[in-house]
């Protein structure tokens, strides 16, 4: 079963860039790579996803290998309100079916 | 505005009264599903309902019974709930079931008493 290790925590502070990096070493061939943003009491808010190389919106870029056996989401001069907890997504297959299964995540903290 | 609307934002239950949890998703998505976030704890996976039909219950206790009336509506009826199953439960959506995006309410806050 596919799975996702991401650093538990980070602190930055404002302006600087943070870079989060997610390993997913058993991915399948047909998986995407998605990251989730939630803010506490509320649900978590899709921000970015990719398949390989590079993907980048207006909220964040995408980096991955080729092996595809890791990805990194890169947040752009963050502020304080980026404080919250990142999710690293990967499609899973089961024999049910697709199992999108969330791990920890890593709780991000923006310093004044 | 995600597209994904619960209600009650809020509840507090006595453990043996029977609520429901209201969802109602307006994007058009085929998949739904209930999540579990209890404190400080990942996301668990709760039900899968894809076309109305349930595909996933991830050994959720009997408590927690699910309804799909239709693509567009999901419930969560509870009952003879213990403290333990304090929690924010959060309905999401999505196009299909085959790892496209996932799309989440604001949740419910559920607090047993």
């Amino acid at each position: 079963l596919a799975k996702t290790t991401q650093p538990i925590s980070m602190d930055s502070y404002e302006g600087q860039e943070v870079n989060i990096t997610c390993s997913h070493n058993n991915i399948a061939t047909n998986d995407y790579i998605t990251w989730y943003q939630q803010f506490p009491s509320q649900g978590p808010r899709f921000i970015i996803q990719g398949y390989k190389t590079k993907v980048t919106n207006e909220v964040a870029s995408l980096f991955i290998p080729a092996d595809r056996k890791s990805s990194t989401l890169s947040l752009p001069r963050v502020s304080l309100s980026d404080t919250a907890v990142y999710y690293c997504l990967v499609g899973e297959r089961n024999t049910g079916g697709f199992k999108t299964i969330f791990g920890a995540g890593t709780r991000l903290f923006v310093k004044a | 505005e995600t597209g994904v609307t619960q209600t009650p934002r809020h509840l507090v239950m006595g453990m043996t009264n029977k609520k429901s949890l209201k969802c109602e998703q307006h994007l058009g998505h085929n998949a739904m599903y209930w999540y579990k976030q209890s404190a400080k704890k990942p996301l668990e996976l709760m039900f899968v309902y894809n076309f109305k039909e349930q595909t996933e219950n991830n050994s959720v206790p009997s408590r927690f019974s699910p309804e799909c009336p239709n693509s567009s509506h999901l419930f969560l009826h509870l009952h003879t709930l213990q403290p333990e199953d304090s929690a924010l439960y959060l309905c999401a959506s999505s196009r299909d079931r085959e790892g496209n995006t996932i799309y989440f309410g604001e949740g419910s806050w559920l607090t047993v008493v």
